[in-house]
């Protein structure tokens, strides 16, 4: 069955970096695009970045833009987030999610549990 | 990148019908039959529960019924039981490369 587990998270001072990362398996990872999104205490679910099956197409939230990257590695399964930068806002649990469809991003079927991040000085 | 409008919160008692709306605009929910909705209990994975307005994944129960009218889509749940107290978000495809928007969500109680 699919299995998203992500880690990463943790608490980090304003200003510093983090890298968040998704195992994948349970299906043909380098098949799918992939997606983060994340959900600040007390809010609703934010999406966050997005990259098609084959890392050659990205996108950002215009609130991370410039300071997340999102990326791939198909050999092992792993989908990552690095986050410069990073603000108070940027505090929330972070939860990776699976495609749908092959070769496709506009919707998402899989969810992992989330990993929590905490921006804190 | 406009959050789609979802109300608050919507109660009923069990065995009833509700419906939860979420209204975008023609450049998400209008023009992309690429709604779906999730459940999410605190601390635990959203799960898929409709895709495409309409569809069911795999093992989610016909009880949940989607559909779209215009920009705005809704989801009906029947014969409300007290396992489905949740909270409950749309999704759009938000019409432009790989980007989705989601709803603020709307808090499910079953009285």
């Amino acid at each position: 069955q699919v299995r998203l587990v992500e880690s990463g998270g943790g608490v980090v001072q304003p200003g510093r970096s983090l890298r968040l990362s998704c195992i994948a398996s349970g299906f043909t990872f380098n098949s799918y695009g992939m997606h983060w999104v994340r959900q600040a205490p007390g809010k609703g679910l934010e999406w966050v970045a997005a990259i098609s099956y084959d890392g050659s197409d990205k996108d950002y939230a215009d609130s991370v833009k410039g300071r997340f990257t999102i990326s791939r590695d198909n050999s092992i399964y792993r989908l990552s987030l690095q986050m410069n930068n990073l603000g108070p806002e940027d505090t929330a649990v972070y939860y990776c999610g699976k495609a749908v469809y092959y070769y496709d991003t506009r919707q998402v079927d899989y969810w992992g549990q989330g990993t929590l991040v905490t921006v804190s000085s | 990148q406009s959050a789609l409008t979802q109300p608050a919160s919507v109660s009923g008692s069990p065995g009833q019908s509700i419906t939860l709306s979420c209204t975008g605009t023609s450049n998400d929910v209008g023009s992309y039959d690429l709604v779906s909705w999730y459940q999410h209990h605190p601390g635990k994975a959203p799960k898929l529960i409709i895709y495409e307005v309409s569809k069911w994944p795999s093992g989610v129960s016909n009880r949940f019924s989607g559909s779209k009218s215009g920009n705005t889509a809704s989801l009906t749940i029947s014969g409300l039981r007290t396992e489905d107290e949740a909270d409950y978000y749309c999704c759009s495809y938000a019409g432009s490369g790989n980007q989705l928007v989601f709803g603020g969500g709307t808090k499910v109680t079953v009285l």
